[in-house]
């Protein structure tokens, strides 16, 4: 069964940083093309990054660019993504998704709190 | 930057009638449109990619159209499990992977 969980997401203060991981299984990660995605409460979905399945290739949305870092590690089947300098803006449910053009698959999300 | 704008917002439907949801693009993304169905507390799940191929796992009542810069969703006969938000994104400029705001299909 293909499937991505994510977790690191709690809550954190401003300014605070946070790592939030993603563990694949059930399909080869290492061909994948990987993303973050976001969603705020109540609001709709937000592209955060992409990184190619090597890692030598990486976006960032312009609301992210410089505080965000997105990494994965083939050999342990995860993807990361190192927020820093977090707002209370980047408060939302952050998925995990797979491929470079549409998402697919999907994780549940972790939710990341920022707040004082 | 590509801004995709979905309409209407919330379309109320009753079970077993045709729903037509609407995408459209700021400027052309061929047929690079996939649309997906987001259920309260789970995550988005893809339904359509290439403006009108199905994904895995969802019937034909669901289909997609369009290309260039309109687009739309229909489920031809709503069943109570398809009551959800959609959302379209592009995938033409990319990246950004620019999504719509989302059409909530609620009951009428």
């Amino acid at each position: 069964e293909v499937q991505l969980v994510e977790s690191g997401g709690g809550l954190v203060q401003p300014g605070g940083s946070l790592r939030l991981s993603c563990a694949a299984s059930g399909f080869t990660f290492s061909s994948y093309e990987m993303n973050w995605v976001r969603q705020a409460p109540g609001k709709g979905l937000e592209w955060v990054s992409y990184i190619s399945s090597s890692g030598s290739t990486i976006y960032y949305a312009d609301s992210v660019k410089g505080r965000f870092t997105i990494s994965r590690d083939n050999a342990k089947n995860s993807l990361y993504l190192q927020m820093n300098s977090l707002r209370a803006e980047d408060t939302a449910v952050y998925y995990c998704a797979g491929e470079g053009s549409w998402f697919d698959p999907w994780g549940q999300g972790t939710l990341v709190t920022v707040s004082s | 930057e590509v801004v995709m704008t979905q309409s209407p917002a919330t379309l109320s439907v009753s079970p077993g009638e045709r729903a037509t949801l609407s995408c459209r693009a700021s400027q052309s993304v061929s047929s690079n449109l996939a649309w997906y169905q987001q259920k309260p507390g789970q995550a988005p799940r893809l339904l359509i990619y290439g403006a009108s191929t199905r994904a895995t796992g969802f019937p034909p009542r669901f289909s997609g159209s369009g290309s260039g810069t309109e687009f739309t969703l229909t489920i031809s006969s709503l069943q109570s499990e398809d009551f959800a938000v959609y959302y379209c994104q592009q995938y033409n400029n990319w990246p950004p992977g620019a999504f719509g705001q989302g059409t909530k299909v609620e009951i009428k």
